[in-house]
């Protein structure tokens, strides 16, 4: 049973398209991420919701917008992308508590391919 | 701001060796730290963490002590395995009041173990 789920697994896509990623996790976590990682396996967080409310936004192109219609789903949309957004996409969830001890747990991740 | 610094690869070694693989850390206060393992193909998978000083993380034959004098948390293995390869990250816990908490990630170490 998978704990963190995301689809698709990989995306070609032509620039100037708008797709859209899911996610959604059945660890019963208060807590999702989307992190981005590059060509060069470098790992950033773009965002993190809390109980659906937005706490992190990380500076991303406003062309990213997620959205979680639930705490157990956190979805991706990209408008207009770009060559320069071609990555590796992943989700993770995470219970938070007041120790930041806590583990967060990340699913297979989206090869996006802007062409 | 918080920062995580690991040692370029990639890493080869032959099978039974012994591998080190250093991180150091730039934060305020007293972060958790924690070694994630990539898996060619796969995501993230928490490898062991430490949530204070003096603490040491292990599993799977693996260790690292969180050493807040020399702000380190050095990846240790005595015997390596050809499925040891695989892409190591060390990440620090940024949290935000207890809303959720950011991972903040160095720039991973590849792993080539040789039979």
């Amino acid at each position: 049973d998978t704990a963190v789920s995301q689809t698709p697994k990989y995306l070609v896509t032509q620039m100037g398209n708008d797709k859209s990623i899911k996610c959604e996790q059945n660890l019963g976590h208060d807590t999702m991420y989307w992190y981005k990682q590059d060509s060069k396996k470098f790992l950033k967080i773009m965002f993190s919701y809390n109980n659906k409310e937005l706490i992190i936004n990380e500076t991303v192109p406003n062309r990213f917008s997620p959205k979680s219609p639930d705490k157990a789903h956190l979805n991706l949309h990209i408008n207009s992308l770009e060559l320069g957004d071609s990555a590796v996409y992943f989700c993770a969830s995470s219970q938070v508590g007041k120790v930041m001890n806590t583990e967060a747990f990340f699913g297979q991740g989206t090869r996006l391919t802007v062409v | 701001g918080n920062s995580v610094t690991q040692m370029e690869g990639p890493v080869t070694l032959s099978e039974e060796a012994f591998l080190t693989i250093n991180c150091t850390y730039t934060a305020t206060g007293y972060p958790s730290l924690f070694w994630y393992v990539q898996y060619p193909g796969e995501g993230l998978q928490l490898l062991l963490k430490a949530t204070k000083a003096d603490d040491k993380g292990s599993n799977k034959g693996f260790e690292a002590t969180y050493r807040k004098e020399t702000t380190s948390f050095h990846l240790e293995k005595g015997s390596v395995q050809v499925s040891d390869s695989a892409v190591y990250f060390c990440a620090l816990s940024e949290g935000y009041g207890g809303a959720t908490n950011k991972l903040i990630f160095g720039t991973g170490t590849l792993l080539a173990v040789q039979p």
